[in-house]
């Protein structure tokens, strides 16, 4: 069973409508939960942070964390062109600091 | 805004050579990252290091792989003998590991292609 798992799509959806991405993970350990955004022949980028369970948001972006099901998603209100790429998740355990890390999601913003 | 570099953005070598990747964290950071990126697959964790010695790494960092902090500024990634499947984007990442939150910031990568 792999630890992170995430569609990699792409998902393709009209200017303004809100995009919801998702990971799941088997590892129980994993405390630590970010989203990252990837250009096209760029580095990650980081968007969301977040320890433990709960909600986070920033602007147009939500970050959920719900450990009991083991699953993560990020939420883009009012998606824009601009928001067009490939979005990671990555978690870690909370005694170390490497990166586990899903397979992307391709998304595309319509306009 | 402060920002992680690498150098070389392509780099194209023979089977067997030795190739350094090199990168410049964010200055103040003392925490530094190697991960790589095969083609169409994840992201992969390779190594941390921090205060000149390496703090975890990963079965794929292998005897092949060494890093360095030569100076004061540059983190390096050494691959002694390159085989074809070390063919990916090498992304150098730093972090300053504040207590709550630990934001890797993440370099553009060098694209390393072994013929």
């Amino acid at each position: 069973q792999k630890e992170v798992e995430q569609d990699p799509g792409p998902l393709s959806v009209p200017e303004g409508a809100i995009v919801s991405l998702n990971c799941t993970y088997s590892n129980s350990a994993f405390q630590y939960f970010m989203w990252y955004r990837q250009y096209s022949r760029k580095g990650p980028e980081l968007l969301m942070y977040t320890y433990s369970s709960g909600n986070k948001e920033d602007g147009r972006f939500t970050a959920q964390v719900d450990k009991s099901s083991k699953y993560i998603s990020l939420f883009i209100r009012d998606s824009q062109p601009s928001d067009s790429a490939t979005y990671l998740c990555a978690m870690r355990v909370g005694s170390n600091y490497q990166l586990i890390w899903g397979a992307g999601t391709k998304l595309i913003i319509k306009p | 805004e402060p920002e992680v570099t690498q150098t070389p953005s392509h780099q194209v070598t023979q089977m067997g050579q030795e190739v350094i990747l090199r990168c410049v964290p964010i200055s103040n950071h003392l925490y530094f990252y190697w991960y790589r990126q095969i083609l169409g697959q994840k992201v992969e964790f390779l190594v941390s290091f921090y205060n000149n010695e390496i703090s975890e790494k990963s079965e794929i960092f292998d005897d092949q792989f060494s890093v360095e902090r030569p100076d004061g500024s540059n983190f390096t990634l050494k691959i002694r003998s390159t085989k074809l499947e070390d063919s990916a984007m090498y992304f150098c990442a730093s972090s300053e590991r504040l207590p709550t939150v630990d934001e890797q910031f993440f370099g553009p990568g060098t694209r390393l292609t072994v013929l």
